[in-house]
């Protein structure tokens, strides 16, 4: 089965930094792009970013509202993908998302990780 | 880059048709066939219901469709049933690199 899940979510107060983890199965990590996606509570979706595949050298690309404090990781040889935050602020509470993505397609998503930005 | 937009709900009877909007620009809708829409259910995850505007993945029932006319993105889905009350969200490329959704749409079944 095709899956991805997410962990390393909790309670951060404004400046710090959190590392969130998304392991994968089911799937060659290598072969894909991965994106992270945040939904704000009770708001709707938003693009984070995203790394491409191997074939692609692993590029990252990122929403304006992220860039320069997010990073997008990727480690093949675990199946695992990590979204680096530094510098968070309140307004980056959210339920994170990794999610499988193909011709800007996301499929299948995780069941999401909470970070909550507050002091 | 500004969210698509979509009307905050949309509603219809068992059996019924209910059809969502998705309005963009020339810069994304207009631009890409790289639409896709998401179902969420209360707490859950999204789930792709269709993407790059009409394709439909295995194992979402026929009763969903998509197109699209000019800037403009619609879900339908045919023979309401239950379990398809949740919100639904558009998104699209927008070009250089970047991706946006819609303000999404509570799907009410009476």
């Amino acid at each position: 089965e095709v899956q991805v899940v997410e962990s390393g979510g909790g309670l951060v107060q404004p400046g710090g930094s959190l590392r969130l983890s998304c392991a994968a199965s089911g799937f060659t990590l290598s072969d894909h792009f991965m994106d992270w996606v945040r939904q704000a509570p009770g708001k709707g979706l938003e693009w984070v970013g995203r790394t491409k595949n191997k074939a692609n050298s692993y590029a990252a690309e990122y929403a304006a509202s992220v860039k320069g404090r997010f990073t997008i990781s990727r480690d093949d040889s675990k199946n695992s993908l990590y979204l680096e935050m530094n510098s968070l602020k309140t307004e980056d509470t959210a339920v994170y998302y990794c999610a499988r993505s193909s011709n800007w397609r996301f499929d299948p998503w995780g069941q999401g990780t909470l970070v909550t930005v507050s002091s | 880059q500004s969210a698509l937009t979509q009307p905050p709900s949309a509603s219809g009877s068992p059996g019924q048709s209910v059809t969502i909007s998705c309005t963009g620009t020339s810069s994304d809708v207009g631009g890409y066939n790289y639409v896709s829409w998401y179902q969420q259910h209360p707490g859950k995850a999204p789930k792709l219901m269709i993407s790059e505007v009409s394709k439909r993945p295995s194992g979402v029932p026929d009763r969903f469709s998509g197109s699209k006319s000019g800037n403009t993105a619609s879900l339908t889905v045919s023979g309401l049933q239950a379990e398809d009350e949740a919100d639904y969200y558009c998104s699209s490329y927008a070009g250089n690199n970047n991706y946006v959704f819609g303000t999404g749409t509570k799907v009410t079944v009476l």
